[in-house]
């Protein structure tokens, strides 16, 4: 089973539209969990943390079901501007002293249109 | 808004070549990582370092590579004889605290490495 898995898409969506991308991750020592977006041939950037009470900033909103290891992201009220991969990603590290490392899912595809 | 920065945006280089990669991660982050993505596929945990010394490291990060950090601002990679397989964007990232506490962790805008 892979470490995060992901629906690569591609989601295509009209403007306005709600959409809804899913995430797993196998291991369930997983400390804290994100979504990042990355645009083509860009970096990744932090879209938003994602919390066991669940979360939401404007538009998104982002799940977490620690017994069913499974993370999900709501994007209503689609933009333009929203086209974009948007990665699920854990954190599977310990809370101090080293620096631990995300494991990335393949990303979903969203694509937004007129 | 602080930043992290690498050089160069785009490197190419003979199959055999050493590189050196280079990040200015943010200035008063202490955690700092590298990634790689090859084009199509996901992106790649390759090291993390923390008080001088490498954190953890991937199966990726074999004995061709090395991590740096020769002052107080510059953090590097080097890739002693590089493979065609090495072509890659890498990321270079850093954060203020371990990620496992939700620390953002915040990437560079990534080296494209041709290997010829």
């Amino acid at each position: 089973r892979k470490e995060v898995e992901q629906d690569p898409g591609p989601f295509n969506v009209p403007e306005g539209a709600t959409v809804a991308f899913n995430c797993t991750y196998s291991n369930s020592a997983s400390q804290s969990f994100f979504w990042y977006r990355q645009d083509c041939r860009k970096e990744p950037k932090l879209l938003m943390s994602v919390y066991s009470s669940g979360n939401e900033d404007g538009r998104f909103t982002a799940q977490l079901n620690r017994a069913s290891q499974y993370i999900s992201l709501l994007i209503r009220d689609s933009k333009l501007s929203d086209s974009a991969t948007y990665l699920c990603v854990v954190n599977m590290g310990r809370t101090t002293g080293t620096a631990s490392k995300l494991t990335f899912g393949t990303g979903t595809r969203l694509q937004v249109t007129l | 808004e602080p930043e992290v920065t690498q050089t160069p945006s785009h490197q190419v280089t003979q199959m055999g070549q050493e590189v050196i990669l280079r990040c200015v991660p943010i200035s008063n982050h202490l955690y700092f990582y590298w990634y790689r993505q090859i084009l199509g596929q996901k992106v790649e945990f390759l090291v993390s370092f923390y008080n001088n010394e490498i954190s953890e490291k991937s199966e990726i990060f074999d004995d061709q590579f090395s991590v740096e950090r020769p002052d107080g601002s510059n953090f590097t990679l080097k890739i002693r004889s590089t493979k065609l397989e090495d072509s890659a964007m890498y990321f270079c990232a850093s954060s203020d605290g371990p990620g496992a506490s939700y620390n953002e962790q915040f990437f560079g805008p990534g080296t494209r490495l041709t290997v010829l």
